[in-house]
């Protein structure tokens, strides 16, 4: 079973618009933390937003935000006030299991959501 | 500027050649670094966890005699990929995360491979 599900493959969004990309979860763990990156064409993976399952209010930076909806297990982006440079792809991702801390752990990505911001 | 360093970029050779990919953490000590392999319009896929000091930890399905990873010290581990054949080419990228430090991991560039 998928444990990071991004049911979108493409996504289209208008120039200063603002789109939500979807991403729900499976897991077990009570523990976890919930991850957004953004690799554009080019290849590099750049680290967006962080949602940790324990924190109480959704994450945000800058025209990022993460919608946190714990009970139904998703954890949505929406990136506010698109900009052309937004096109890319967009993976979700998730660190579970036991965690000790620091940044030594595993992430589980979903498949990904190509957004292309039209002018 | 670029905390995790991948080299090289861009790899082009022979089959049955065999290649190195390196990555580095240029400001922090990672005792741990991963290896992703990701097909063309896929998704990141684990391949292995890279330990300092000690052997790698391959996923489920990553034959790890084809796949040769070294850590060899707290900066630096090695990806080599033996006798390579077509099938071989993609695109890996390595993350590093450092023990005590909650931040997210930092990734490599990562390095297109191709093989004819």
């Amino acid at each position: 079973a998928q444990k990071i599900t991004q049911t979108q493959p493409g996504m289209f969004v208008q120039e200063k618009e603002a789109v939500t990309l979807d991403c729900t979860y499976d897991t077990s763990d009570q523990s976890y933390g919930l991850f957004w990156y953004k690799q554009p064409s080019s290849g590099e993976m750049i680290f967006l937003i962080y949602q940790g399952s324990y924190d109480e209010q959704n994450a945000t930076e800058g025209r990022y935000s993460l919608n946190f909806q714990k009970a139904r297990k998703s954890a949505n982006l929406v990136i506010s006030a698109s900009q052309l440079g937004d096109s890319a792809m967009y993976f979700c991702a998730m660190r579970e299991g036991r965690w000790s801390g620091g940044s030594n752990y595993k992430l589980t990505f979903g498949k990904g959501t190509l957004l292309t911001v039209n002018p | 500027g670029a905390v995790v360093s991948q080299h090289p970029s861009r790899v082009i050779c022979k089959s049955g050649t065999s290649v190195k990919i390196e990555c580095r953490s240029l400001d922090f000590q990672a005792t741990t670094m991963f290896w992703y392999r990701q097909f063309p319009k896929q998704s990141l896929m684990l391949m292995a966890t890279s330990n300092e000091g000690s052997k790698a930890t391959y996923e489920q399905g990553v034959e790890k005699d084809k796949f040769l990873i070294n850590h060899a010290s707290l900066t630096l581990s090695t990806l080599t990929v033996t006798s390579a054949h077509p099938e071989d080419s993609s695109f890996y990228i390595c993350s590093a995360g450092a023990a005590g430090r909650n931040q997210p991991q930092h990734f490599g560039d990562g390095t297109r491979l191709s093989i004819l």
